[in-house]
């Protein structure tokens, strides 16, 4: 059973730290999205990969948030410095190109303090 | 602008009774339709999605859901509700099929009573 996983699933960090939140998508997937889930603006989409090139990082903060494919098997969401606003849940999901049907990973939980 | 609305925050029924779930978009084509459930603490699990064709599609746990084009809506429905349903529901859209990333809904989190 395929699955999207990440690491780690939860991380409690002081402010001004460095945060690497890592996911492996889906073996053959050629899209990967990082979504991120607070209270307040729900789910939103923070950047997006297709085939390792990025194509769309629109809803990161550029100043501190920066996202990578160094390979086919593995994205990465850092955050530097952090913040206590950045205090959310951070999905990862893949999907096929041509499929339009995204899978989820369970999520990194960070806090912020 | 374009959005997806869940009008419902929170919704309450009795274990076996009838459950719909309300979506409604703002778009100007017809989206790609998706309904995912996210349990406490969990990811999110497709339930069922809408591309074209039949306006009724089944989903995964007896749930199903209906677009209906004149009213930009793709409401989700369970006939029984059973206890382990309860979590929260998000109702996505990808706007432009192009982009592929979804908007979602606010969620519409489900009680069930027994």
């Amino acid at each position: 059973d395929a699955r999207v996983t990440q690491t780690p699933r939860h991380k409690v960090t002081e402010m001004g730290q460095e945060v690497t939140m890592r996911c492996q998508p889906i073996l053959g997937h050629n899209t990967v999205f990082w979504y991120r889930q607070t209270m307040m603006q729900g789910l939103e989409l923070l950047a997006y990969f297709r085939n390792r090139a990025p194509l769309d990082d629109s809803g990161m903060p550029k100043d501190r948030f920066s996202a990578e494919m160094p390979d086919a098997t593995l994205a990465t969401l850092k955050i530097q410095p952090s913040e206590p606003r950045d205090s959310a849940v951070y999905f990862c999901a893949s999907g096929l190109l041509r499929g339009d049907t995204q899978y989820f990973g369970p999520g990194t939980r960070l806090t912020v303090l | 602008a374009q959005s997806v609305t869940q009008p419902d925050i929170h919704i309450t029924v009795s274990e076996g009774a009838s459950l719909e779930l309300r979506c409604n978009y703002s778009y100007g084509a017809t989206p790609y339709l998706f309904w995912y459930v996210q349990s406490p603490g969990q990811g999110l699990q497709l339930l069922l999605k809408y591309f074209s064709g039949d306006t009724l599609v089944q989903g995964i746990k007896g749930f199903e859901a209906e677009f209906k084009r004149s009213q930009s809506s793709f409401n989700l429905r369970k006939p029984s509700v059973h206890w382990s349903d309860a979590a929260e529901y998000f109702c996505a859209v990808v706007m432009d099929t192009g982009r592929r990333a979804l908007t979602f809904g606010s969620g519409t989190r489900l009680q069930v009573q027994p």
